[in-house]
């Protein structure tokens, strides 16, 4: 079973900050990696899907690399509404998401 | 535009059963590989199951394989979960999700589900 590591837990920036997120695979993945976006009392939102490309809707400030086991969401300026929890998940015959990150405001 | 609703959830005692459903629109549901993917609350994503686009293939966490069961009614728009010997740590937010590709793309808002005696 692959298991995903997101760092940090929290994140505290400031609007207009960049914000860099973690996910680490504990095998190999290759680019099959998204990241989602969770607001307080909402159902997540797909903002990348195979790494690097962006969902329907999702701003360009947000940006995604990595291969492998090592990934990055970038958040290039934090606008206000940005600061949520930010899950990584992995498509397989199953599917595995990392722990989390909250970015909130510092 | 996607439309994901679920219902059927609630108050349920240990080892008891309960069907969640999620009434889809705006799409073309059989073409779809769907999913539910839940939540305990204040906790993270867990997904759950999986049904391909006709129905033939299924797949299921091993935390609630043997005890959940996932279907589908094409005709009918509708795809559903039955689970079975329902237990405390199965409380959580069951959210009904539209598959792109493997990652999950359009959610419902979810059907709470709490375990209690």
């Amino acid at each position: 079973e692959i298991v995903l590591t997101q760092s940090p837990a929290t994140l505290s920036l400031s609007p207009g900050e960049r914000a860099t997120l973690s996910c680490r695979a504990s095998q190999s993945v290759s680019n099959y990696l998204g990241w989602y976006q969770q607001k307080p009392g909402q159902a997540p939102r797909l903002l990348i899907y195979d790494a690097s490309t962006r969902a329907t809707g999702t701003p360009a400030r947000f940006s995604g690399s990595g291969s492998g086991t090592d990934f990055i969401l970038t958040i290039s300026s934090l606008e206000p509404e940005d600061f949520a929890v930010y899950y990584c998940q992995h498509r397989s015959n199953w599917y595995t998401f990392g722990q989390g990150t909250k970015l909130e405001i510092k | 535009q996607v439309q994901l609703v679920e219902y059927g959830g609630g108050v349920v005692q240990p080892g008891r059963s309960l069907r969640l459903s999620c009434a889809a629109s705006g799409f073309t549901l059989r073409t779809y590989d769907m999913y539910w993917v839940r939540q305990a609350p204040g906790k993270g994503l867990e997904w759950v199951a999986k049904i391909s686009s006709d129905g033939s293939n299924k797949s299921y966490a091993d935390s609630v394989k043997d005890r959940v069961t996932i279907s589908r009614d094409n005709s009918k728009n509708t795809v559903f979960l039955q689970m079975s010997n329902v237990r405390a740590e199965d409380t959580a937010l069951y959210y009904c999700v539209k598959g792109r590709s493997g990652y999950f793309s359009d959610w419902g808002q979810g059907t709470l589900v709490s375990v209690s005696s």
